[in-house]
């Protein structure tokens, strides 16, 4: 089946560093979602990218939908300490059912 | 805002028991969904449903039973709780069929002892 790769599992970075992920697969996607998830809660839509080439910016937070439509980038700027958390990006399956692929997610820790 | 709420956030059960976990959407969506999430294996999903009375298998279902009474409330049951069955369980809801954005429940915590 489809497979989304988020690489490394965790990534630790300084208060005030930029930091960048990407999302990876196989297959194409047509569409690409990004989610944040704190500590304990539910995941959270941060950007939803819907054409290929396209760049989307949410405050500090800008994702690009890869030419190829096989990958996805999210970047982070000037990162603070809430930023912590599991960024997960998604796709939907193939076919016309609504369900979505996820990435296993990549933890992301912010040293003050 | 769509908003999808969870019956509860910490739940504390013991092997064998009757487990219901509800999700309620306040965004008339068509599809709604049950995950769950354990560290390592990322998001599974269980069941999801397209319409009311309406369920379909996901990847993981054995264990579970949903129901889908009316449009805005989906229900997690798990017949007869195992300590495997520990994890947190997310519900999500999208628009409709072709609409793939879902959004998320706060997730429920359940501990089987």
């Amino acid at each position: 089946g489809q497979q989304l790769n988020q690489s490394p599992q965790s990534m630790f970075i300084q208060e005030g560093e930029d930091v960048s992920m990407n999302c990876t697969s196989s297959s194409i996607f047509n569409t690409w979602l990004w989610y944040k998830q704190d500590p304990g809660e539910g995941p959270v839509l941060l950007i939803a990218l819907y054409k290929a080439g396209e760049l989307t910016s949410n405050g500090r937070l800008t994702a690009q939908f890869g030419i190829t439509r096989k990958d996805s980038f999210l970047n982070i700027s000037a990162s603070i300490p809430s930023d912590v958390g599991i960024y997960f990006c998604a796709g939907p399956n193939t076919g016309a059912n609504s369900k979505l692929t996820f990435g296993k997610g990549i933890t992301l820790s912010v040293r003050p | 805002d769509v908003k999808v709420t969870q019956s509860s956030r910490y739940l504390v059960k013991r092997t064998g028991e009757k487990v219901f976990l509800e999700c309620v959407q306040d965004m008339d969506h068509e599809n709604m969904f049950w995950y769950r999430q354990d560290p390592g294996l990322g998001l599974r999903l269980i069941y999801f449903s397209y319409d009311v009375k309406m369920k379909e298998k996901g990847d993981i279902p054995e264990g579970y039973s949903v129901s889908r009474e009316k449009k805005e409330r989906f229900s997690l049951i798990l017949e007869s709780a195992s300590t495997n069955q520990t994890s947190m369980y997310l519900c999500a809801s999208s628009i409709h069929r072709g609409r793939e954005t879902q959004y998320f429940g706060p997730g429920t915590r359940l501990l089987v002892l």
